[in-house]
């Protein structure tokens, strides 16, 4: 079936540094979200994409359809950007499927 | 950032009871999805909705689970008879295009706990 393999699935970073996620699928997906699940345990949307790249702020996010892969880079990381971060992939016909989620944490 | 309502936010229920929980999604949205999300943060489909109208629901919540979402009222979904593996944060979300998914949006969840 339908496929999301996310990594890494821990990250640790100190203030001001910088890394990547990634979620590669096993098919082909129309489009990809990804969220941030906060300390309060709400799922906030960072970004919704069905191809190329958006950047908001410290955050950039690629989707790639054909090569079936998405990033989400972060750089300068805040303390506040620590949580869970998921990828969850559209794969049609109103299936959605989840990545296993990336535990981040940042540090001073 | 989210405007999809979910209540209680959390259930405690002894095995055998019925859990129901509901969910307000974003105006405007007509479609509705249901998933559980485990200790492991792995995020299982139950069921979901374009208005009224189930459109997809897996085995164990045809089986075990009654969901519906009705017209001017919230949706819901319910366990018939709760088992201590039901134990999970049951997130509603919707989005806001009927014929295919766009963004999803969801909400806080109802996190369940059976004893």
């Amino acid at each position: 079936g339908d496929q999301v393999e996310q990594s890494p699935s821990a990250l640790s970073l100190h203030e001001g540094t910088g890394s990547a996620l990634r979620c590669n699928f096993t098919t082909t997906m129309r489009a990809v979200q990804w969220f941030r699940k906060n300390s309060r345990g709400s799922l906030i949307n960072l970004f919704y994409l069905a191809s190329g790249t958006k950047e908001n702020g410290r955050l950039k996010s690629a989707f790639d359809s054909k090569e079936r892969y998405s990033t989400l880079h972060i750089r300068d990381a805040q303390l506040e950007d620590s949580g869970t971060y998921f990828c969850a992939a559209e794969a049609g016909g109103y299936k959605v499927v989840f990545g296993s989620g990336t535990r981040l944490l940042v540090s001073p | 950032n989210s405007k999809v309502i979910q209540t209680p936010r959390y259930l405690v229920k002894g095995q055998g009871q019925k859990a129901k929980m509901r969910c307000i999604p974003e105006k405007g949205h007509p479609v509705v999805f249901w998933y559980q999300q485990n200790k492991n943060n792995e995020f299982k489909f139950l069921i979901n909705f374009q208005n009224q109208e189930v459109l997809q629901q897996i085995d164990m919540t045809e089986k075990r689970f009654s969901a519906e979402c009705p017209s001017n009222s919230p949706c819901s979904l319910e366990i018939q008879s709760s088992e201590a593996g039901d134990s999970a944060l049951y997130l509603c979300a919707s989005s806001p295009t009927g014929g295919a998914v766009t963004e999803v949006f969801f909400g806080k969840g109802t996190r369940l706990t059976v004893v």
